[in-house]
């Protein structure tokens, strides 16, 4: 079975930093793509950026350049999510997903982590 | 960017309703588009990959068509534990995802 296990949940200053984890299985992290949803109180699914742990080779949403970094950490099979310069508007549930193949050289987000929670409030 | 659009953004039906939802690409994205449910609390769920494609476990009540930038999901016969809300997602050449603004279907 696969397993996407994140952090736990975190409040966060306006103008701060977070960072949340999301650890796979050592298979999955070898073969397979992680990215980043995010989805704020009330709202919709919002892809914020992923990366391709074995080469290391991150992409994000354009919105998010600047102030999103993904790496991941191949000894430990965990992907982490750091965002910088919070404001209100970065609360959200924000998840980790695999990015599976299809076979037509389609992606899909097959598996999911449970999702963290970041509060952003003074 | 690619843009998505959904309509409706939500409907009201009763069980054994057929319900269409159709999702509109500002660019043409063959067939690479997903559906997916989710219900609140929990993450997504795929049900639809390839614009047309069950995912596994899926039951068939749930369908997709479509290509290039027009895509419709049906569920044929709407049971009590398909309320929810639905996204469609593309994803493009350049790596990149975007999700539509989402369909909330609930009790009529």
């Amino acid at each position: 079975q696969v397993l996407l296990v994140q952090s736990g949940a975190e409040v966060k200053k306006p103008g701060s930093s977070v960072k949340v984890s999301c650890e796979a299985s050592a298979a999955t992290f070898s073969t397979y793509a992680i990215s980043w949803v995010r989805q704020a109180p009330g709202q919709g699914l919002e892809w914020m950026g992923g990366i391709i742990p074995i080469f290391g080779a991150a992409n994000s949403a354009q919105k998010f350049q600047g102030r999103l970094t993904i790496t991941a950490d191949t000894s430990t099979s965990t992907a982490y999510l750091e965002l910088s310069n919070l404001t209100s508007a970065d609360t959200a549930v924000y998840y980790c997903a695999r990015v599976g193949y299809t076979g037509s050289s389609g992606r899909v987000f097959d598996y999911w982590g449970q999702g963290t929670l970041v509060t952003v409030s003074s | 960017d690619i843009q998505m659009t959904q309509s409706p953004s939500s409907l009201s039906a009763s069980v054994g309703d057929r319900v269409t939802i159709t999702c509109q690409a500002s660019q043409d994205i063959t067939n690479y588009l997903n559906w997916y449910q989710q219900k609140p609390g929990k993450a997504p769920k795929l049900l639809i990959y390839d614009a047309s494609n069950l995912a596994t476990g899926v039951p068939s009540r749930f369908s997709g068509s479509g290509s290039g930038t027009d895509f419709i999901f049906t569920i044929s016969s709407l049971e009590p534990e398909d309320f929810a809300t639905y996204y469609c997602q593309q994803y493009d050449n350049f790596a990149l995802f975007t999700f539509g603004p989402g369909t909330k279907v609930d009790i009529k």
